[in-house]
């Protein structure tokens, strides 16, 4: 079966770095998704790891290690907007469909 | 291109009641997805489909059927409508599952 863990909720303040945890057990690994969610709204693709490492983009990077399950989503120089839900997901084991953990939401205060 | 459309945004039904929540796509994407979304919980996949005629159930299908006669489109029925279906239900779509998903904006259900 698959499983993907993530914390519920973070809190952080206005131009700080925050890092976004999430593990997963999976029988065949397909690559890692993060998505971002706001309130209200669809969610929206942010990052797609297949290979160990950090990928940067702008002001977001997320890391993996396929080794030790692991993943995280890293946010610098944060803003009043990435207040929002981020959703850690990995592909089904017939790589057809994704699964998504529950999401962490996280606050963002002045 | 407008993406993926979802109709209706919002629908009030009662319990025994049937609808249909209409998806459609215009990038040509093979595969297509209906997710549902608890308050506070991820996505839960309740069908999907790999392309025009084939369907598969997902982590939460009873309760719901789907059709994919073209690659446009991608209808979600539910039959005899429950409370426990009252939801935000998305649609999605992508090129494989290894590619992003694009997401409709959402129709919010709810059952009374």
């Amino acid at each position: 079966g698959q499983n993907i863990d993530q914390p519920t909720e973070m809190t952080a303040t206005e131009g700080a770095i925050v890092q976004i945890n999430c593990t997963y057990q999976t029988s065949g690994f397909n690559g890692l998704f993060w998505y971002q969610q706001h309130a209200g709204e669809a969610p929206t693709f942010l990052s797609y790891n297949v290979l160990d490492g950090l990928e940067e983009k702008g002001r977001f990077s997320s890391f993996l290690s396929r080794s030790k399950g692991y993943s995280y989503l890293l946010l610098k120089e944060l803003q009043m907007k990435d207040s929002a839900s981020y959703l850690c997901a990995t592909p089904n084991q017939a790589g057809t469909a994704l699964i998504f953990g529950k999401g962490t939401t996280l606050s963002v205060s002045s | 291109n407008a993406g993926v459309t979802q109709t209706p945004k919002f629908r009030i039904l009662k319990i025994g009641q049937s609808m249909t929540l209409q998806c459609a796509q215009d990038m040509n994407h093979n595969y297509m997805y209906w997710y549902r979304q608890d308050p506070g919980m991820g996505l839960k996949l309740i069908y999907y489909s790999v392309g025009a005629g084939i369907t598969d159930k997902g982590e939460v299908p009873n309760g719901y059927n789907v059709s994919r006669s073209t690659t446009e489109d991608f209808p979600l029925r539910l039959e005899l409508a429950a409370p426990s279906q009252t939801s935000v239900y998305f649609c999605a779509s992508s090129y494989t599952a290894q590619n992003e998903q694009f997401f409709g904006p959402g129709t919010r259900l709810t059952v009374l």
